[in-house]
């Protein structure tokens, strides 16, 4: 049981080079999110989807899109990398209801230079 | 924005020792909370969730103050591997995505 895979593990980027992390969850879980985590800072929410077909943005959703097709899959876009993006990026997923705990994947390190 | 603020650390304790960790959240109409562990360049874990009447693992006992709108962790008898960032997690909404973190507690135990 893989659980929440991401890829890649790390990347560096150029500004305005745009490029997709991958997020995938074998647990049929119906709810995914994307988070950042910067230093000195709690993990902010970019976007979520609460089943496939349906997304919306999280506290920072600028500069990034998602898509969820599939219950399986959710990719996170970079449009046009900035520096502020640099970060580490976690993927999470969860069975939806407010109650249940979120699953993480081993996060994304992007630095953009 | 402070919705859940906790005290940053670290906090350096000798193993077996007994240590806590307070965190408050602002919203009162807060509906489900969480501990997370978060070790050195790794993903969040669930360490417990925190129900109304209190709830206990092992060493590890949550606690959670509705009228003064904080929760609790208590770690019993310190081992080296309790060693890891703390993360209060509080669920303000009706859906997952009104989940808020802190900024999490560093703790680190010496022998």
């Amino acid at each position: 049981n893989a659980g929440v895979t991401q890829t890649p593990k790390f990347q560096v980027l150029k500004t305005g080079q745009s490029m997709t992390l991958q997020c995938a969850q074998d647990m049929n879980h119906e709810y995914m999110s994307w988070y950042r985590q910067d230093p000195g800072m709690g993990l902010r929410l970019i976007h979520y989807s609460v089943g496939a077909g349906i997304t919306d943005q999280g506290e920072v959703p600028n500069g990034y899109n998602v898509s969820r097709s599939t219950t399986e899959d959710f990719p996170l876009r970079l449009l046009s990398a900035a520096p502020s993006q640099t970060s580490v990026y976690f993927c999470a997923s969860s069975r939806g209801q407010i109650n249940q705990p979120q699953h993480f994947g081993d996060g994304t390190r992007l630095s953009i230079l | 924005r402070k919705e859940v603020e906790q005290d940053p650390g670290p906090f350096n304790v000798p193993e077996g020792a007994t240590v806590a960790f307070n965190c408050t959240y602002s919203n009162s109409a807060s509906q489900s909370f969480f501990w997370y562990r978060q070790d050195c360049r790794k993903e969040p874990k669930l360490l417990m969730s925190v129900y109304s009447s209190g709830n206990e693992d092992g060493r590890f006992t949550a606690q959670l103050n509705r009228a003064s709108q904080y929760i609790s962790l208590l770690i019993r008898d310190s081992k080296l591997s309790d060693s890891a960032t703390y993360l209060c997690v509080v669920n303000i909404g009706g859906s997952q995505g009104n989940l808020i973190f802190g900024k999490g507690t560093k703790l680190s135990v010496k022998p």
